[in-house]
């Protein structure tokens, strides 16, 4: 079955530890995005790549990092520099970037106190 | 400020009625929408798009419909079945997508 995985769905962190955030898909797809959703709100872009070993920042893209080192996987780390970090992560691919669908994984919580 | 406005929060429909769901944006270089529906705790799932060359677009029960000069877009959900109880939300942009608040719809059996 094609899809988007992430994992764990549910992360409890201390603050001011890094944590990193798993997000795999075997589509096939090139581009990859993470959006955070808090709640009332719209899903917000933190990062995106279009392709292998590149990546570009979102809207609100401080106090996170990601890499692409491969085509399927789009790791995302949540930094202690991060002054919001609890928050519902979700995880997109699509088959190219712009003008296209994306589809999602399952979302992982992340709860830091 | 938001690009993407769904001003409806929640929505209630009797089961067999029509379900409209509207969404305004802010950008007119905003090309290509879609509509996702989301339960709690799972991600969105991809409902239906449009881009803006046309002015809607039909997939089974599932219409959209835009309206460029208004800059508005509308979901239409007939006949409504209680399994349609979800959030919506839609998305608007080209390289890149901004997403409104979602509407939370309940069709009532």
């Amino acid at each position: 079955d094609g899809g988007i995985t992430q994992s764990p769905k549910y992360l409890f962190r201390k603050e001011g530890q890094n944590v990193t955030l798993s997000c795999e898909q075997n589509l096939n797809h090139d581009a990859m995005y993470w959006y955070r959703q808090d709640p009332g709100q719209g899903l917000r872009l933190i990062y995106y790549s279009q392709i292998v070993n590149d990546f570009q920042k979102g809207d609100i893209a401080e106090g996170y990092s990601v890499s692409r080192e491969k085509k399927e996987s789009f790791p995302l780390t949540v930094t202690s520099a991060q002054k919001n970090p609890t928050a519902f992560y979700l995880c997109a691919s699509s088959i190219s970037a712009g003008r296209y669908e994306q589809y999602f994984g399952p979302g992982t919580r992340l709860t830091v106190t | 400020d938001q690009q993407v406005k769904q001003n409806s929060p929640s929505l209630s429909v009797q089961e067999g009625r029509i379900s409209i769901l509207n969404c305004d944006y802010t950008n007119s270089m905003f090309d290509y929408f879609l509509w996702y529906k989301k339960y709690p705790a799972e991600g969105p799932t991809f409902l239906i798009s449009i881009s803006s060359i046309k002015d809607k677009n039909e997939d089974g029960r599932f219409t959209v419909f835009l309206n460029k000069s208004a800059k508005h877009l509308s979901l239409h959900i007939v006949p409504s079945q209680p399994g349609d109880s979800a959030v919506y939300f839609c998305a608007a942009g080209g390289n890149q997508f901004y997403f409104g608040t979602g509407t939370s719809l309940t069709v009532i059996p």
